[in-house]
């Protein structure tokens, strides 16, 4: 089963530039969601979404964008790469919308360091 | 925004010693889950807790609800050098957002 798959691993980002991370699940779930890691401040929600043709914003948004075309894709495009964006991005999906207490299934990171 | 307090921030303990992790908050959630995160991987889920009060416990691990649902905390007894990890709370609150605590780094010295 491959769950929750991100890529890529590692980016290396010059400031300005932009580029899109992947996320792919393949358990039919209906919610999906960006979260950014940063050293003692635990998992920052940024974008999810509930199904696909329909986001939202989570806690830190700003210079993040997402789409979900397809139940199964749910990527994370940086507009104008900054800095302040150097952080581990998780992609984590679950079978149903937050109101039901679905656990999250996490992929395994992407590292973006931005320079 | 709703906010997750976890203490302690790190945690090094030598193995066969208990310790208690807390998971604060001054606001409600319909229910809280407990994550444990390895080096380069995701978070993994252990346990949601719904109830105010409830308790439940998995081998070691001990997770309890308080009763006004607004915090929790994990017990493990007998700590193993493969209990070795970063613990994160997680409370279903407001809208379709699950927000994290800052996380418990533990370590477990044979």
């Amino acid at each position: 089963n491959a769950g929750v798959t991100q890529t890529p691993k590692f980016q290396v980002l010059k400031t300005g530039q932009s580029m899109t991370l992947q996320c792919a699940q393949d358990m039919n779930h209906e919610y999906m969601s960006w979260y950014r890691q940063d050293p003692g401040m635990g998992l920052r929600l940024i974008h999810y979404s509930v199904g696909a043709g329909i986001t939202d914003q989570g806690e830190v948004p700003n210079g993040y964008n997402v789409s979900r075309s397809t139940t199964e894709d749910f990527p994370l495009r940086l507009l104008s790469a900054a800095p302040s964006q150097t952080s581990v991005y998780f992609c984590a999906s679950s079978q149903h919308s937050r109101g039901n207490n679905s656990p999250l299934h996490f992929g395994n990171g992407t590292r973006l360091t931005v320079t | 925004t709703q906010l997750l307090e976890q203490s302690p921030q790190f945690l090094s303990i030598q193995e066969g010693e208990n310790l208690t992790v807390y998971c604060n908050s001054s606001s409600v959630f319909s229910s809280l889950q407990w994550y444990r995160q390895e080096p380069g991987e995701g978070p993994v889920l252990l346990v949601t807790v719904v109830t105010g009060g409830e308790v439940k416990k998995l081998k070691r691990l001990t997770f309890q609800f308080g009763d006004a649902r607004k915090d929790s905390s994990l017990h493990i007894t007998a700590a193993q050098p493969g209990d070795t990890g970063l613990y994160l709370c997680a409370g279903d609150g407001a809208g379709n957002m699950l927000t994290f605590g800052g996380g418990t780094r533990l370590m477990v010295k044979p």
